[in-house]
């Protein structure tokens, strides 16, 4: 199965840079996805790693160690608009995904 | 594109009636459509996996009979929570997984929000 564990809160300064990091248990591993989720609304998808390595989408980043079972969303340029739940997921051999707790970011300015 | 849609965003029923929640995706096919349940300030808890054409897979702790699971086309999955009581007042929130699709990513619904009086 899969243990998925990321920080319960955050906060960061406006136009500043956050990491959120998130750890999982490695067994049947078949990817790793971040989800953003505002207060009351579904979840909206993000980024998919399932290789090694840094993947960027315009102010977002994900990165991905499958060794070290290891995860980081990275927000650049922070906006008020990104406070948020920010959920990691894996899919598992069951093509099933496992969310962990969520983060949730708040964002001053 | 990816869209999925959920009917209707909310509901208020009174204790002891069902309520029916339908999950569509708008343009794209979905093999398998997932249940979750959140609670407010809790992470989202998958409750039944349904593929099209089959019977759905509940996770443990989730009464089948109680969460009426029907995925009878490509692109329609229904949520049906029979006798509906005050303790199944929730954030119901379907998802769609792409069965062209390489990956295993999974687009929301708006979610459903139950209230049961």
């Amino acid at each position: 199965g899969q243990n998925i564990d990321q920080p319960t809160e955050m906060t960061a300064t406006e136009g500043a840079i956050v990491q959120i990091n998130c750890t999982y248990q490695t067994s049947g591993f078949n990817g790793l996805f971040w989800y953003q989720q505002h207060a009351g609304e579904a979840p909206t998808f993000l980024s998919y790693n399932v290789l090694d390595g840094l993947e960027e989408k315009g102010r977002f980043s994900s990165f991905l160690s499958r060794s070290k079972g290891y995860s980081y969303l990275l927000l650049k340029e922070l906006q008020m608009k990104d406070s948020a739940s920010y959920l990691c997921a894996t899919a598992w051999e069951g093509r099933t995904l496992v969310f962990g707790k969520g983060t949730r970011l708040s964002v001053i300015a | 594109g990816a869209v999925v849609s959920q009917h209707p965003s909310w509901v208020i029923c009174k204790s002891g009636t069902s309520v029916k929640i339908e999950c569509r995706s708008l343009d794209f096919q979905a093999t398998t459509m997932f249940w979750y349940r959140q609670f407010p300030k809790q992470s989202l808890m998958l409750m039944a996996t349904s593929n099209e054409g089959s019977k759905a897979t509940y996770e443990q702790g989730v009464e089948k009979d109680k969460f009426l699971i029907n995925h009878a086309s490509l692109t329609l999955s229904t949520l049906t929570v029979t006798s509906a009581h005050p303790e199944d007042s929730s954030f119901y929130i379907c998802s769609a997984r792409d069965g062209t699709a390489s990956t295993d990513t999974q687009y929301f619904g708006p979610g459903t929000r139950l209230t049961v009086l």
